[in-house]
């Protein structure tokens, strides 16, 4: 069985620039998420998604960050326009059960931003 | 904001030796739960332990919960070199939802 695949696993970009991050959850998983993960700390969720539904996205940053899950299957989290502080991983995981149990991630994507 | 805290910070230790860490939250929990992290990757579920839980075991892996204490301890026996990795304590509760809070980590390295 596939793990959650995200795309790209590195990206590096200068200040002021868009960037997007995509993610496959496993599949029949209808539960996904967003966490960012700074160096040295654990992972901070952005956004939850019920199938399409954004339904615990209180802790994202609204003015630059976005998110979207067409059809309820593969998900992209955009920064526009990125800043320095944006450096950290991004991290997609997945779930059977709405918000129970365990979580399945995926590899993360680092983002440098210069 | 990070509700658990783990304890130590980092801990290094020989191969075969046991390895334990703590973590210690702030509010009420429905669960918590142990993730790894090796570098470089994404987490890896370990265990979950329910609030009305007081042990739990799966396979070289002991955690325990003391919910009076708010505190959970994850015990790793006769450790592998394998075993180096992040380790991070995971809770839901009745303030957060379902929502997983993620505490600092413990850096766990195991030599050889």
């Amino acid at each position: 069985e596939a793990g959650v695949v995200q795309s790209p696993r590195y990206k590096i970009i200068e200040k002021k620039q868009p960037v997007a991050f995509w993610c496959n959850p496993i599949s029949g998983h209808n539960t996904l998420y967003w966490y960012r993960q700074n160096l040295g700390q654990g992972p901070e969720l952005l956004i939850r998604y019920e199938n399409e539904e954004a339904v615990d996205d209180s802790q994202l940053p609204k003015d630059r960050f976005s998110a979207e899950r067409l059809k309820g299957v593969d998900s992209t989290l955009k920064i526009q326009p990125a800043e320095l502080g944006d450096s950290a991983v991004y991290l997609c995981a997945s779930s059977l059960l709405a918000g129970v149990g365990e979580q399945f991630f995926g590899p993360g994507t680092r983002l440098t931003v210069l | 904001s990070q509700q658990g805290e783990e304890d130590p910070q980092a801990l290094s230790i020989q191969e075969g030796e046991n390895a334990t860490m703590n973590c210690s939250y702030k509010t009420s929990i429905n669960n918590l739960q142990w993730y790894r992290q090796n570098s470089g990757r994404g987490l890896v579920h370990l265990i979950l332990i329910r609030s009305n839980e007081r042990e739990k075991h799966s396979g070289r892996l002991r955690v325990t919960l003391d919910t009076s204490k708010k505190s959970s301890s994850l015990l790793i026996t006769a450790s592998r070199a394998a075993d180096t990795a992040s380790y991070f304590c995971a809770t839901d509760g009745e303030t957060s939802g379902s929502r997983l809070t993620f505490g600092e980590g413990t850096q766990l390295t195991v030599n050889p």
